[in-house]
């Protein structure tokens, strides 16, 4: 079945970077994009970016702008954030997310299980 | 950029009673909503896609209408399990937008 399975939480410093890793399993990795949202606690959900597993070409929220970048690994069918200049605000659980069908459409399914960044000094 | 708004923040109701919630945009999206369920601690779980397509294994109780800037997600009859958060999702130009979400809860 298709799995998406997330790194562990991460503790980080205020002007830290954090990576977050996304292995995918069960599907053509290539076929699929693959999204970033995350959710601050007791917050709503907010899209961060997506990336196109088979080129690498990606589209960020202009929030993100200048501070994310997603990669992928296709010889380990893995995804990953980069997230820098990281801020108290920037504490929350961060999703991966598959798109549900091949022509991208940007709904999402399945999800990862989620990393907690926690951003404190 | 094209807001989501969902209405009402939280909804009390019962189980068995029918649940409606809605979701308007700033500007026109045609079709292009989708709907999540969240469960405290879980992940979200894609309920609706193209405002009114039910997705892979959700229950025919769920429903989703509408076009243009307002839609409607109805939960025929609600479940004990169906008590959780829900929020709308659009997709434009690359980008993806969500609502902030109602929170159904057990009256």
């Amino acid at each position: 079945q298709v799995q998406l399975v997330q790194s562990g939480p991460e503790v980080k410093e205020p002007g830290d970077s954090v990576r977050i890793s996304c292995k995918a399993s069960g599907y053509t990795f290539s076929s699929y994009y693959l999204h970033w949202v995350r959710q601050a606690p007791g917050q709503g959900l907010e899209w961060v970016g997506v990336i196109n597993p088979s080129d690498g070409s990606v589209s960020y929220a202009q929030k993100f702008q200048g501070r994310v970048t997603l990669t992928r690994s296709p010889s380990t069918s893995t995804v990953h954030m980069d997230l820098s200049s990281l801020r108290s605000d920037d504490t929350a659980v961060y999703y991966c997310a598959r798109d549900l069908t091949a022509v991208t459409s940007f709904w999402l399914d399945p999800w990862g299980q989620g990393a907690l960044v926690t951003v404190s000094s | 950029e094209n807001v989501l708004t969902q209405s009402p923040d939280t909804l009390s109701l019962s189980p068995g009673e029918r649940a409606t919630l809605s979701c308007r945009a700033s500007e026109t999206v045609y079709t292009s909503l989708a709907w999540y369920q969240q469960k405290p601690g879980q992940s979200p779980r894609l309920l609706i896609f193209d405002a009114s397509r039910r997705a892979s294994g959700i229950p025919a109780r769920f429903s989703g209408s509408g076009s243009g800037t307002d839609f409607t997600l109805t939960i025929s009859s609600l479940e004990p399990e169906d008590f959780a958060v829900y929020f709308c999702q659009h997709r434009s130009n690359w980008l993806g937008t969500f609502g902030q979400g109602t929170r159904l809860e057990i009256k």
